[in-house]
């Protein structure tokens, strides 16, 4: 089946870790995105590509970091940079104009 | 630049009643407007869409009206079940790959 997954669905990180966030699309999608989403809070672009080997800062880009080296993956790291990085990230891709499909999120934790 | 601005819950309806959330919009071109919903511990699903003024998207007795005159696409269902209870989004695309997002709403129904 076509989709969008996000593993792991739970993570945890120490202080001072860097860890990575997979996303991975089957949909021939060209854009994807990277949110961030606080409790009771919307959602918040880290950074988003629209083409391979490309990518662009969103709104709360700091203490992250992303790679675009396949159409089909768009992995997040989480860098110690980051501090306050407990919340729920969303993956999501699109072609141009339509809509966008989301995975099913990873929820990190700082232990 | 394009920005969504939603009615700010949480709501809370009784079974069967009618649901309205505002949703309005700035944005310079002609964008594609949407509604997702996010189910506790999930990614968001698309809900309805439309592309172009006077379009009515609509969805498991959801609706909405895509208005240029007054840039709006509000949401509504004639008879909420509790199985509706979650956030809902009011998200944009103009004609490049940037996604716009409200900042969500709760919605509660009680049996």
């Amino acid at each position: 089946d076509g989709g969008i997954t996000q593993s792991p669905k739970y993570l945890f990180r120490k202080e001072g870790q860097n860890v990575t966030l997979s996303c991975e699309q089957n949909l021939n999608h060209d854009a994807m995105y990277w949110y961030r989403q606080d409790p009771g809070q919307g959602l918040r672009l880290i950074y988003y590509s629209q083409i391979v080997n490309d990518f662009q800062k969103g709104d709360i880009a700091e203490g992250y970091s992303v790679s675009r080296e396949k159409k089909e993956s768009f992995p997040l790291t989480v860098t110690s940079a980051q501090k306050n990085p407990t919340a729920f990230y969303l993956c999501a891709s699109r072609p141009q104009g339509a809509e966008a499909f989301f995975g099913q999120g990873t929820r990190l934790t700082v232990v | 630049g394009d920005s969504v601005t939603q009615m700010e819950g949480p709501v809370t309806l009784s079974e069967e009643a009618f649901l309205t959330i505002n949703c309005t919009y700035t944005a310079t071109g002609y964008p594609s407007l949407f509604w997702y919903v996010q189910y506790p511990g999930e990614g968001l699903q698309l809900l309805l869409k439309a592309t172009k003024a006077d379009d009515k998207g609509s969805n498991k007795g959801f609706e909405a009206t895509y208005r240029k005159e007054t840039t709006s696409f509000h949401l509504e269902k004639g008879s909420v079940q509790v199985s509706d209870s979650a956030v809902y989004f009011c998200a944009l695309s103009d004609w490049d790959y940037k996604l716009s997002f409200g900042a969500g709403t709760t919605v509660t129904v009680r049996a």
